[in-house]
């Protein structure tokens, strides 16, 4: 089945490099998604990856995919307050526009 | 171009009540799917639209309904409501083909008492 896997917290010092892991289980997912939920917000999409990808940079995101694992981790570089945040990690069922969602990863950011 | 916009943005009705919200995707975008967020059970696919048919269903029950109009708009239903059913929806707009990127809305805040 689908199942998508991350770790609830995260805290690093502003101007450090934050790395969000994500594991899921459906080995027939076709693309990859980040998303950033700021309070009271919606979903904003961040980047995503094709399946058939190791690695998608996009200024300071930088998206790994180790498809054998099923392991997939966003990094920001270069890390601001503004990034604070709770950011979801979704892969997409095959075939179909359901996406399946981690629990979040609340990103705080330290002066 | 105009994003994802969801009506109305909060919501309070009373338990047995029923309730609509709206979505209006992306101009150009024919389908719209919708999620339900809570903290307990986090982000959960309710059901997709794709020109006025339902393509994808999630595991809620059949008091959850959704429609879709030719305009690509679309509506969610639910009626009888329970004090779970309180969370935020949101609403997520895409082209629909396979590579397609999905934008959500603001989200509508169902507060049921």
């Amino acid at each position: 089945g689908e199942d998508v896997e991350q770790s609830l917290f995260l805290s690093v010092r502003e101007g450090d490099s934050s790395v969000i892991n994500c594991t899921y289980t459906d080995s027939s997912s076709t693309y990859l998604y980040w998303y950033k939920q700021e309070p009271g917000a919606g979903l904003q999409l961040l980047t995503y990856i094709f399946s058939n990808m190791d690695m998608k940079q996009d200024q300071r995101l930088t998206v790994l995919l180790n498809k054998k694992d099923k392991h997939l981790s966003l990094r920001i570089a270069d890390t601001q307050t503004g990034d604070s945040a709770i950011y979801f990690c979704a892969e997409r069922v095959q075939g179909a526009q359901k996406l399946v969602f981690g629990q979040g990863t609340r990103l705080t950011i330290n002066p | 171009k105009a994003g994802v916009t969801q009506t109305p943005r909060y919501l309070i009705k009373t338990r047995g009540q029923q309730v609509t919200l709206s979505c209006s995707p992306i101009s150009g975008h024919r389908s719209v799917s919708w999620y339900q967020q809570t903290p307990g059970q986090g982000l959960q696919f309710l059901f997709e639209y794709f020109s006025e048919t339902q393509r994808n269903k999630g595991n809620f029950p059949g008091r959850f309904s959704g429609r879709q109009f030719s305009n690509s708009r679309s509506e969610m239903n639910v009626s009888t409501l329970e004090l779970g059913d309180s969370a935020l929806y949101l609403c997520a707009s895409s082209m629909g083909g396979e590579n397609t990127e999905a934008f959500f809305g603001q989200g509508t805040r169902l507060t049921v008492v």
